[in-house]
């Protein structure tokens, strides 16, 4: 199993931005996928899931409305679009394979960095 | 939700068993057995080492145990290797699609 973020980079406040992760060595549309982040010295945040068919979403509660996640299952990739970056969105960016019927992600990517700075 | 209570670091010489415990509440940790635990090492790509509270994911040495009682979850490394100098940090859903994780707790072997 490999994940492999991409998108990151350094951002101007409350400009959009686009995360992809690129998967392989699983089935990937066999599999619930999420996002998750970790601002500097802080523990992971969980950031969103994703059904396997992309019909059912789930955000974190301080995610809501700027946040969405999005798949494509013929390019074994999820997305992040983040609108209206702010400075607390600094962080590392994983994308994980979820497992959500024990509640938790058995496999990560190395993560892409997203620091938020004028 | 809250993020889960852990205490910033641990420490153990080699060969020695180190317990790092997560706090919750009863409306995450003390009402689901869905705790899971998580070691980072710097510069590679997080790991999932404990899940379901007890369960080792292949791979995973028998070294590293969990357990849970009440609120309160616990990771046991025994037989304490240098590779296991690393952040734990550990998890729970916490329902409502929910997931919180605690601040991490930093083992020096």
């Amino acid at each position: 199993v490999q994940l492999v973020e991409s998108g990151g980079g350094l951002v101007l406040p409350g400009v959009p931005l686009r995360l992809s992760c690129a998967a392989s060595g699983f089935t990937f549309r066999f599999y619930w996928m999420a996002w998750l982040r970790q601002a500097p010295g802080k523990g992971p945040e969980w950031v969103a899931n994703i059904k396997q068919d992309g019909s059912e979403t789930f955000y974190g509660a301080s995610m809501k409305g700027r946040f969405i996640i999005s798949r494509d299952n013929a390019k074994s990739s999820i997305y992040l679009q983040v609108n209206s970056l702010r400075d607390e969105d600094t962080a590392i960016y994983y994308c994980a394979r979820a497992q959500l019927a024990g509640g938790y992600f058995d496999y990560w990517g190395l993560g892409t960095q997203v620091t938020v700075s004028s | 939700q809250s993020a889960l209570t852990q205490p910033p670091s641990a420490s153990g010489s080699p060969g020695q068993s180190v317990t790092v415990s997560c706090t919750g509440t009863r409306s995450d940790i003390g009402a689901y057995n869905f705790v899971s635990w998580y070691q980072f090492h710097p510069g590679t790509v997080p790991k999932l080492i404990i899940y379901e509270v007890t369960k080792r994911p292949s791979g995973v040495p028998d070294r590293f145990s969990g357990s849970k009682s009440g609120n309160t979850a616990s990771l046991t490394v025994s037989g304490l290797q240098a590779d296991d100098e690393a952040d734990y940090y550990c998890s729970s859903f916490a329902g409502n699609n929910n997931f919180i994780f605690g601040p991490g707790t930093k083992v020096t072997v």
